[in-house]
């Protein structure tokens, strides 16, 4: 089993619309979980940041951590078409980051 | 005022040549990376370097050899080059409170 599974989508929704994206792990030592948004063609930029687990907010984004059940979600409200993007979970393991697979995301206007 | 940077952008080549990426940090971080993403986005280390210090080398075959001059910088250099090698390779660099990855644009390799 892979340390982090994220379906790669992709995900097309209209202007407006709540947005759902997730990953699974596997090693329940982890506690730094982070998303990172990558545009096309370009590096990717932390988005969220959580530690252990709970919800956090930032704006139209909220990231949640399920330490119980090993899943991490990222929602997105109110999505705009500047949220298109693939956005990729990231779990940190000592000093290095194992990422998702990412989730491309497509928000239509 | 460039966090990570990375030259060249784009890098078109040949099989079996040899080329380097370089990359800087103005962060003043300690901890630079080098991370592979192939073309279905999959994003995996290859190395960091703590201070100029090799502390992670994934199974990357030795035909790539970083080398960090100091630690504001970390150059990736690429023996034999195969068709496999090509996909987008970013740097990054960790610090700060939160010891986030701050990621360069990536550069394009190519290999024909």
């Amino acid at each position: 089993q892979k340390e982090v599974e994220q379906d790669p989508g992709p995900l097309s929704v209209p202007e407006g619309a709540i947005v759902s994206l997730n990953c699974t792990y596997s090693n329940s030592a982890f506690q730094y979980f982070m998303w990172y948004r990558q545009y096309s063609r370009k590096g990717p930029e932390l988005l969220m940041y959580t530690y252990s687990s709970g919800n956090k907010e930032d704006g139209r984004f909220t990231a949640q951590v399920d330490k119980s059940s090993k899943y991490i979600s990222l929602f997105i409200r109110d999505s705009q078409p500047s949220d298109s993007a693939t956005y990729l979970c990231a779990i940190q393991a000592g000093t290095a980051l194992i990422f998702g697979k990412g989730t491309t995301l497509s928000v239509s206007s | 005022d460039t966090a990570v940077s990375q030259t060249p952008k784009y890098l078109v080549t040949q099989m079996g040549n040899d080329k380097s990426i370089k990359c800087e940090q103005n962060l003043g971080h300690d901890t630079m990376y080098w991370y592979k993403q192939d073309s279905k986005k999959f994003l995996k280390i290859m190395f960091s370097y703590n201070n100029k210090e090799l502390i992670i080398n994934e199974t990357v075959p030795n035909r790539f050899s970083p080398k960090s001059p100091d630690k504001a910088h970390l150059n990736l250099h690429i023996n034999s080059l195969e068709l496999g090698d090509s996909a987008v390779y970013f740097c990054a660099s960790n610090g700060g409170e939160t010891d986030t990855q701050y990621f360069g644009p990536g550069t394009r390799l190519t290999v024909l």
